[in-house]
C-alpha cells in the first residue's frame, strides 16, 4: 500500500532564509507526487506535482520540489522564505494516473516563517 | 483544473441535530471525495461518492452517520447526523481531474 511520511510536525525559518519541508513516500510502481498548501481557514491549494521528466519541478509562489527516486523523497523547497508562506503543507502520492482514486496524504507540516 | 464551492462555509449546531453540506463543482467529474479535518491536523477520507451508486465509506465511517447523495456529475451532499461535539471539524469536498486533486474551501462545523 502507498504511504507518505512527513517527518516534521513543525518547521521554523527566518524570513529570507531558504526553507525545506521534507517528504518521503512508499509506493509500488512509478509515483505521482504532489504538494498542497493550506492557509488558515482555507481549503487545500495545489502547489506542484511530479509526474515524469525533470526531477526538479517548479510550482506556485516560487516553490519547487526535487524528486529523488533512490531516496524515495520529494522535499519542498524555496530559496527565500516569506512571512506569507506560513501555512500547513501536505505531501501526497498516487501510484495511478486515475481520476477515480484519491491521493494519499501525509500528516502535514506546519511552516512558520519569522520576520 | 476544477473550481469547487461548498455551503455553508461554517455553522454552529446543537448536539443531536443534523447538518447537510453541499458541494458544487464547475465541471463533470466521476468521483467526489469527502474528507474530515480536525483543525490544524491531517485529512481523513470519509467516503468516495460515485454518481448513480452508493458511496463507498472508509473504515470508521458509516452511512447512517454520514449519508451522502450524488444526484449528478457536478453535485454532492454530505450529512452529518445526530451530531456530537466530537464531530466538530472541517469537512472538505474534493475531486480529482486527470492526475491532480482539487479541494473546496471547506465547511467549519462546531457542535455544542
Amino acid at each position: 500500500a502507498q504511504s507518505v511520511a512527513q517527518p516534521e510536525d513543525q518547521v521554523n525559518v527566518a524570513e529570507g532564509n531558504p526553507l525545506t519541508v521534507k517528504c518521503t513516500y512508499s509506493v509500488s510502481g512509478n509515483p505521482y507526487l504532489f504538494w498542497y498548501v493550506q492557509y488558515p481557514n482555507r481549503g487545500l491549494q495545489f502547489l506542484l506535482k511530479y509526474i515524469t521528466g525533470d526531477n526538479l519541478v517548479k510550482g506556485s509562489y516560487g516553490f519547487e520540489a526535487e524528486f529523488n527516486k533512490s531516496q524515495t523523497s520529494f522535499h519542498l523547497k524555496k530559496p527565500s522564505a516569506l512571512v506569507s508562506d506560513s501555512a500547513l503543507y501536505f505531501c501526497a502520492v498516487s501510484p495511478l494516473h486515475s481520476g477515480n482514486t484519491p491521493l494519499v496524504f501525509g500528516k502535514g507540516t506546519r511552516l512558520s516563517v519569522i520576520a | 483544473s476544477a473550481v469547487i464551492s461548498q455551503k455553508p462555509s461554517r455553522d454552529i449546531c446543537q448536539r443531536g441535530t443534523s447538518l447537510t453540506i453541499q458541494c458544487q463543482v464547475d465541471s463533470q467529474v466521476t468521483m467526489m471525495f469527502w474528507y474530515r479535518q480536525q483543525p490544524g491536523q491531517s485529512l481523513t477520507l470519509i467516503a468516495t461518492a460515485n454518481q448513480g451508486s452508493e458511496a463507498t465509506y472508509e473504515s470508521g465511517f458509516v452511512i447512517d452517520k454520514f449519508p451522502i447523495s450524488r444526484p449528478n456529475l457536478t453535485f454532492s451532499t454530505l450529512t452529518v447526523s445526530n451530531m456530537s461535539p466530537e464531530d466538530s471539524s472541517i469537512y472538505l469536498c474534493s475531486v480529482r481531474t486527470g492526475d491532480t486533486q482539487y479541494f473546496g474551501p471547506g465547511t467549519r462545523l462546531t457542535v455544542l
